[in-house]
């Protein structure tokens, strides 16, 4: 069965520090996509990134980099220079393509950068 | 519109009564998700729809709970006999089948 785990419950870190959040799954599926959000206080649901379980290689947005390892199973997310408007719950959500189309959402981890 | 668009974004209710969350999806987008978020907890799924498809209901916490969606495009859930542990962000999603999720605002329900 699907299963997204984010062990981080909350992280706080200081502004301008690297934070890497971390996400690991579990499907059944061969054909798959890994998904980030981002919720801010606002309380909006912002979609950030993209990956089919095809498609290995890392992505880099700016501040924002994803690290995607099927070995480990694993879609890490990794805020480089952190500011303060990155304080958020983040969720990582995963999608099988050939089991339902249900997503999973892992339980978020909440980021807190201060000044 | 542009985006996911939900009604009312805030809703007070007494216990036992009935409501209707609203859900306008994405034009052209066919599959629609509810999804239910308490404080400071992470998004537990309730019923999704595609296309035409019977929707997967295997979410709804209990027999209260149900959601319809007319003519493949706004969807309504209905929660009745609220109780106050119903209180909680109630958020829709549309999308592409599995493609990217986008999600409203959210209803906000307080069931006292």
């Amino acid at each position: 069965a699907q299963k997204v785990t984010q062990a981080q419950t909350e992280i706080s870190v200081v502004e301008k520090e690297d934070v890497t959040l971390d996400c690991v799954y579990e499907t059944r599926d061969t054909t798959y996509y890994l998904f980030w959000y981002k919720q801010p206080p606002s309380g909006e649901l912002v979609f950030l990134i993209r990956r089919n379980s095809f498609d290995e290689q890392n992505e880099i947005s700016g501040r924002y980099s994803w690290n995607f390892q099927k070995s480990t199973s694993s879609f890490n997310f990794t805020i480089t220079a952190s500011q303060v408007v990155d304080s958020a719950v983040y969720f990582c959500a995963l999608s099988e393509a050939n089991y339902g189309q249900n997503f999973v959402f892992g339980p978020g981890t909440r980021l807190s950068v201060l000044p | 519109g542009a985006g996911v668009s939900q009604s009312p974004s805030n809703k007070v209710t007494e216990k036992g009564k009935d409501v209707e969350l609203r859900c306008d999806p994405i034009s052209g987008h066919t599959a629609l998700y509810w999804y239910r978020q308490s404080l400071g907890q992470g998004l537990e799924f309730l019923i999704y729809f595609q296309g035409n498809s019977a929707p997967d209901k295997s979410g709804l916490p209990s027999d209260r709970f149900s959601a319809e969606r007319t003519g493949g495009s706004v969807s309504t859930l209905t929660i009745q006999r609220t109780q106050q542990e119903d209180s909680a962000v109630y958020l829709c999603a549309s999308s592409m089948t599995i493609e990217t999720q986008y999600f409203g605002p959210g209803t906000r329900l307080l069931v006292l």
